[in-house]
């Protein structure tokens, strides 16, 4: 069965500091697809990657990165000199190839702290 | 106005009375989903549409029902709210493509059952 854990359940580090959330996931299928969710205080989930099973190559947006390892099936992000707007809840997500659903990991709150 | 859109924002109800939660959509998407958002349990799902004839449970559907009006509106609804339902409760729409950017998902219904 399809799994997400994310094992961080609340991170704190003070602004300029690079923090990285990490994911791990469960999956029976060879093709999948992970993602990563930002839910800021305001409550709404913003999209910020999908990344698909035979791409393992690191993804860099600005001050965002993301760490794609099959071999430990892990999906890790890094915010690079952290800012107080990056305080949020973020989620790491899985849907295997068959399925058209997202199933989520229970999210990791980060407070970036002035 | 947004694509995907959650009626109410905010609701209170009381332990028994039957709510309903509505969602509808501009995207002209085929797909769309229920999620409820409870702290530290992520986002699960409830219900799932793919079409206007074709509803399924989710992984906590007890206790709750839903109905697809047309493709573009998916209502849930609490026959007999208790208050272990109070949650973020989200609406999302998928292409079926749901691997390019996963889901888009509405603004979210804050429910208190008291």
């Amino acid at each position: 069965a399809q799994k997400v854990t994310q094992a961080q359940t609340e991170i704190s580090v003070v602004e300029k500091e690079d923090v990285t959330l990490d994911c791990v996931y469960e999956t029976r299928d060879t093709t999948y697809y992970l993602f990563w969710y930002k839910q800021p205080p305001s409550g709404e989930l913003v999209f910020l990657i999908r990344r698909n099973s035979f791409d393992e190559q690191n993804e860099i947006s600005g001050r965002y990165s993301w760490n794609f390892q099959k071999s430990t099936s892990s999906f890790n992000f890094t915010i690079t000199a952290s800012q107080v707007v990056d305080s949020a809840v973020y989620f790491c997500a899985l849907s295997e190839n068959r399925d058209d659903k997202i199933i989520f990991g229970k999210g990791t709150r980060l407070h970036i702290l002035p | 106005d947004a694509d995907v859109t959650q009626t109410p924002r905010n609701r209170i109800t009381k332990t028994g009375k039957r709510i309903m939660l509505e969602c509808s959509q501009t995207k002209g998407h085929d797909r769309m989903y229920w999620y409820r958002q409870d702290p530290g349990l992520g986002l699960r799902l409830i219900y799932y549409s793919f079409d206007v004839k074709d509803i399924n449970k989710g992984e906590i559907s007890d206790g709750y029902s839903v109905s697809r009006q047309a493709q573009a509106k998916f209502s849930l609804s609490l026959e007999s709210a208790i208050p272990n339902q109070t949650a973020l409760y989200f609406c999302a729409t998928s292409d079926g493509a749901l691997r390019d950017y996963g889901y888009t998902f509405g603004s979210g219904t804050r429910l208190t059952v008291v």
